[in-house]
């Protein structure tokens, strides 16, 4: 069964700090990825998302994913955070013609201004 | 555009009772997916519903069933709640059954 692990649980980072938070799954064939955010009191929404191509996925608000395949990883970067950013980041994966969405359990993630 | 709206917000519910949580899906979404966040973790699916059908189940027992109707709002109901049932139930459309799910605010239960 797949399965997708989040190394952090609780990141804390000053503003300006550079990001990364790493994810990796456990599904050998080809998968589709995601990373979803959950800012306090908001709905869980998309940030970005890798189905094919080019490994370096670009998503809103200035955050970007690199599918290693070698290595079934899908780490999240920023290379500058906002206070903004404080949320839940969650990352995630499904096999592309299956319709559920395999979650992390998630990184908490703390700017300080 | 009117984006997944569930409800209620909140619910408290004894042991062995049962709960009915509604979802209504995304306009020109005609597919509802179903999962529970318990506490400090992810959220896990719980089944799809696509066209008024199921369309695929997680690892979850049969008194959690779920209905979708023909303007593609969708129903999750549990019968003979467990404690560990408490956890934020969310909702989630999307345009067909392999589309980008949005998701709605989530409906928090608490089982006592």
């Amino acid at each position: 069964a797949q399965s997708v692990s989040q190394h952090n649980h609780h990141v804390i980072l000053s503003e300006a700090a550079s990001l990364e938070l790493g994810c990796n799954y456990s599904y050998g064939g080809t998968v589709n990825l995601f990373w979803y955010v959950q800012y306090p009191g908001q709905h869980l929404q998309l940030l970005l998302k890798y189905f094919s191509g080019d490994p370096l996925v670009k998503g809103i608000k200035g955050f970007e994913a690199e599918f290693i395949k070698s290595k079934f990883s899908f780490n999240l970067r920023k290379p500058s955070v906002q206070w903004s950013d404080t949320a839940e980041y969650f990352c995630a994966v499904n096999e592309p013609r299956d319709d559920k969405i395999i979650f992390g359990k998630g990184t908490r993630l703390h700017i300080l201004p | 555009e009117t984006g997944v709206t569930q409800s209620p917000t909140h619910l408290i519910k004894t042991r062995g009772q049962q709960v009915t949580l509604r979802c209504s899906s995304q306009s020109g979404h005609n597919t509802v997916s179903w999962y529970q966040q318990a506490l400090g973790q992810g959220p896990q699916f719980i089944f799809q519903y696509y066209r008024e059908e199921e369309n695929g189940r997680g690892n979850f027992p049969p008194r959690f069933s779920g209905l979708q109707f023909p303007n593609y709002s969708s129903e999750l109901n549990v019968n003979a709640l467990e404690l560990d049932d408490s956890a934020l139930y969310l909702c989630a459309s999307s345009r067909d059954s392999l589309g980008e799910q949005y998701f709605g605010p989530g409906t928090r239960l608490t089982v006592t």
